[in-house]
C-alpha cells in the first residue's frame, strides 16, 4: 500500500520569509500526488495537485511543488508567506489498484503545522 | 454550486443517543464520501457511495451507519457511540467512481465537530 510521510510536523517562519514544507511518498510508479491545506475548524482545501506533464506545479495563494520521481518527493514552498497561511497542510497520494494505475482514494500524510509569526 | 454543505457544524451527544449528520452537495457528483479526523491527525476514510450505492467501508464499526437517500445528499447515523469517536467528521464529493480511471478530484464539506459524551 501507498504511505506519504511528512517529516516536520510543525514549520515556524517569519512572515514574509521562503518556506518549504517536505513530503515523501513511498512508490514510484506512477501517482497522482496533492496538497491539501485546512484553515482551524474548517474542513480540506485542495492546494496544487500533480497528475503528468511538467514537474513544476502552482497551485493557489502563491504555493507551488516540485515532483521529483528519483527522490519519491513533492515538497510544497513559498517563496514569501503570510499570517494568513498559518494552518495545517496535508501531503497526500492516490493509492493504486492491484493491476495498476491510480485510484482516487486518497492517502494521506500526518500534516506539518505552518505557523507564520508576525 | 462548488460547495459541499454539512450539518450541524457542532454535535454532542451522550452514549445512548442515536443522532444524525448530513451532508449535500449540488455539484451533480456522483461519489460521496466520509472521513473521520482526530485532532492533530489527518483524516481517515469510512465510507464511499459511488452512484448511491455503498461501495467501500473501511471496516467501520457498526455503531456507524451511513446512508445515501439520493445522489445529492449522504448521512451518517450515530447510535451508542463511545468517547473515543468525537472527532471531525468531514464529508466530500467527487464527480466519479473513486476507482475510475484519470483524476477525479475530491471536494470537502466543513466538517461536523462531534463530542461523545
Amino acid at each position: 500500500a501507498q504511505s506519504v510521510t511528512q517529516l516536520d510536523s510543525q514549520v515556524p517562519v517569519f512572515e514574509e520569509a521562503p518556506v518549504e514544507l517536505r513530503c515523501n511518498y513511498s512508490s514510484s510508479v506512477s501517482v497522482y500526488l496533492f496538497w491539501y491545506v485546512q484553515y482551524p475548524n474548517q474542513g480540506l482545501q485542495l492546494l496544487l495537485k500533480y497528475l503528468s506533464g511538467s514537474t513544476l506545479v502552482k497551485g493557489i495563494n502563491g504555493f507551488e511543488a516540485e515532483f521529483n520521481k528519483s527522490q519519491t518527493s513533492f515538497h510544497l514552498r513559498k517563496p514569501s508567506v503570510h499570517i494568513s497561511d498559518t494552518a495545517e497542510y496535508f501531503c497526500a497520494v492516490s493509492d493504486r489498484k492491484k493491476g495498476g494505475g491510480a485510484t482516487n482514494k486518497l492517502i494521506f500524510g500526518t500534516g506539518t503545522l505552518l505557523a507564520v509569526q508576525p | 454550486d462548488t460547495e459541499v454543505t454539512q450539518t450541524p457544524k457542532h454535535l454532542v451527544m451522550g452514549m445512548t443517543n442515536k443522532k444524525s449528520l448530513k451532508c449535500e452537495q449540488h455539484m451533480g457528483h456522483r461519489a460521496m464520501y466520509w472521513y473521520k479526523q482526530k485532532a492533530k491527525k489527518p483524516p481517515e476514510l469510512m465510507f464511499v457511495y459511488s452512484y448511491e450505492k455503498l461501495s467501500i467501508n473501511e471496516s467501520v464499526p457498526s455503531r456507524f451507519s451511513p446512508e445515501c437517500p439520493n445522489s445529492s445528499l449522504l448521512n451518517l447515523h450515530l447510535h451508542a457511540l463511545q468517547p473515543e469517536d468525537s472527532a471531525l467528521y468531514l464529508c466530500a464529493s467527487s464527480p466519479r467512481e473513486p476507482s475510475f480511471g484519470g483524476y477525479n478530484e475530491q471536494f470537502f464539506g466543513p466538517g461536523t465537530r462531534l463530542t461523545v459524551l
